[in-house]
């Protein structure tokens, strides 16, 4: 059983379309993250929701909006697609605060997207 | 938040020992010294953590400087299956935000 799970894996579509990556965890976690990798490999948080609740958007276009309808499933929907969102895209979830004394992160595989 | 420093890549031998260093001259006394590793096409994954004291898991050891600017990753015997990007990663108690610096690739020759 996949703890993180998230679909589509591998998404290729054209400048200026819709989309959204699904992610969904089995672990009971009260966190859920979006992470953006981009092609130099740097992996930077975008959201965190806390309880369906958001608490960490960092400096990411409105075009990026999350979703979290109960605490299990955390979903990104990006509007009108630029070619510089091109990048994998990584949900993950923790038992609360991840920092401190220890509570891991824990990482789905991964979303290919690729703006063309 | 804390910088780090790490080398960019290194290369082991397999079933050899590899220390991965990590200096974080700036972290303060109540953060936690995480480590990361991302294999090859996949999300990061937990390896260990640490506050003052050496730690061991059944993945790795964490031996951390007495001054605390400094950790080093040890695998004890390197296999192929542990070529990975490895991330240090100081963290204060009671963020959100893990910082992922850009890591050590690490790789494995057979």
């Amino acid at each position: 059983d996949t703890a993180v799970s998230q679909t589509p894996k591998y998404l290729v579509t054209q400048m200026g379309n819709d989309k959204s990556i699904k992610c969904e965890q089995n672990l009971g976690h009260d966190t859920m993250y979006w992470y953006k990798q981009d092609s130099k490999k740097f992996l930077k948080i975008m959201f965190s929701y806390n309880n369906k609740e958001l608490i960490i958007n960092e400096t990411v276009p409105n075009r990026f909006s999350p979703k979290s309808p109960d605490k299990a499933h955390l979903n990104l929907h990006i509007n009108s697609l630029e070619l510089g969102d091109s990048a994998v895209y990584f949900c993950a979830s923790s038992q609360d605060l991840p920092g401190g004394i220890g509570n891991t992160i824990y990482f789905g595989e991964g979303s290919w997207l690729t703006v063309v | 938040d804390a910088k780090t420093t790490q080398p960019n890549s290194m290369e082991s031998n397999e079933e050899e020992p590899v220390h991965l260093p990590c200096n974080h001259s700036t972290i303060s006394g109540t953060d936690y010294i995480h480590w990361y590793r991302q294999l090859p096409s996949q999300g990061p994954e937990y390896v260990i953590h640490g506050l003052t004291s050496n730690v061991n898991n059944r993945m790795a050891s964490l031996a951390i400087a007495e001054d605390r600017k400094s950790s080093t990753l040890i695998l004890h015997r390197a296999t192929l299956r542990d070529a990975a990007v490895y991330y240090c990663i100081p963290s204060p108690s009671g963020t959100y935000k893990y910082i992922f610096g850009t890591g050590t690739r690490l790789k494995v020759l057979a």
